[in-house]
């Protein structure tokens, strides 16, 4: 049971190109969400799924765009990347948005 | 405009001695609040959490209150120990937030030998 895993660890990219991330749970659970850490702040919520098919917007989702085609996956995708896109992106998962979310390792993006 | 403050960047608390975190909400419609650790290059994981209705909870050495009156909660952590050296985020959610956890921008909490 890998619980929620996380591509790349790290990635960095010049502004105006596009990327994934990737993010995949094996925990059969259907709500599904991407944060971004940056310093001095808590985690954002960029964009969630409440399930294959469903998605919506969270706090901060400009730039960034969500598909959920499986249970498992949920990619976040960075359309043109600009530097105030430089943060740490975390994946969740859980069984209901009011439960506990188990949170992937991260992926530590820079744009330069 | 932040819904959940925690005040302290950070903390450092003697081994073996009490290390009390803090949080401040201002959203009365949030209706329950969770806790999470957070270890360097990797993700926060739950550590306990308190419904709206209730005023303590606790699991082991850990124990979460919560002010209602006055918007605030606060972790516990006794005694503390060296592996508890982390950044701790609290976060709330329900009342209308639409599946959203507002969270704070966490303290790190170190515990010195």
């Amino acid at each position: 049971n890998a619980g929620v895993t996380q591509t790349p660890k790290f990635q960095v990219l010049k502004t105006g190109q596009s990327m994934t991330l990737q993010c995949a749970q094996d925990m059969n659970h259907e709500y599904m969400s991407w944060y971004r850490q940056d310093p001095g702040m808590g985690l954002r919520l960029i964009h969630y799924s409440v399930g294959a098919g469903i998605t919506d917007q969270g706090e901060v989702p400009n730039g960034y765009n969500v598909s959920r085609s499986t249970t498992e996956d949920f990619p976040l995708r960075l359309l043109s990347a600009a530097p105030s896109q430089t943060s740490v992106y975390f994946c969740a998962s859980s069984n209901d948005p009011e439960e506990t979310q188990y949170f992937g390792p991260g992926t530590r993006l820079l744009v330069l | 405009d932040q819904q959940v403050k925690q005040n302290s960047p950070s903390l450092s608390v003697q081994e073996g001695r009490i290390s009390i975190l803090n949080c401040d909400y201002t959203n009365s419609m949030f209706d329950y609040f969770l806790w999470y650790k957070k270890y360097p290059a990797e993700g926060p994981t739950f550590l306990i959490s308190i419904s709206s209705i209730k005023d303590k909870n606790e699991d082991g050495r850990f124990t979460v209150f919560l002010n209602k009156s006055a918007k605030h909660l606060s972790l516990h952590i006794v005694p503390s120990q060296p592996g508890d050296s982390a950044v701790y985020f609290c976060a709330a959610g329900g009342g209308g937030s639409n599946y959203q956890l507002i969270w704070g921008a966490g303290t790190k909490l170190i515990i010195k030998p």
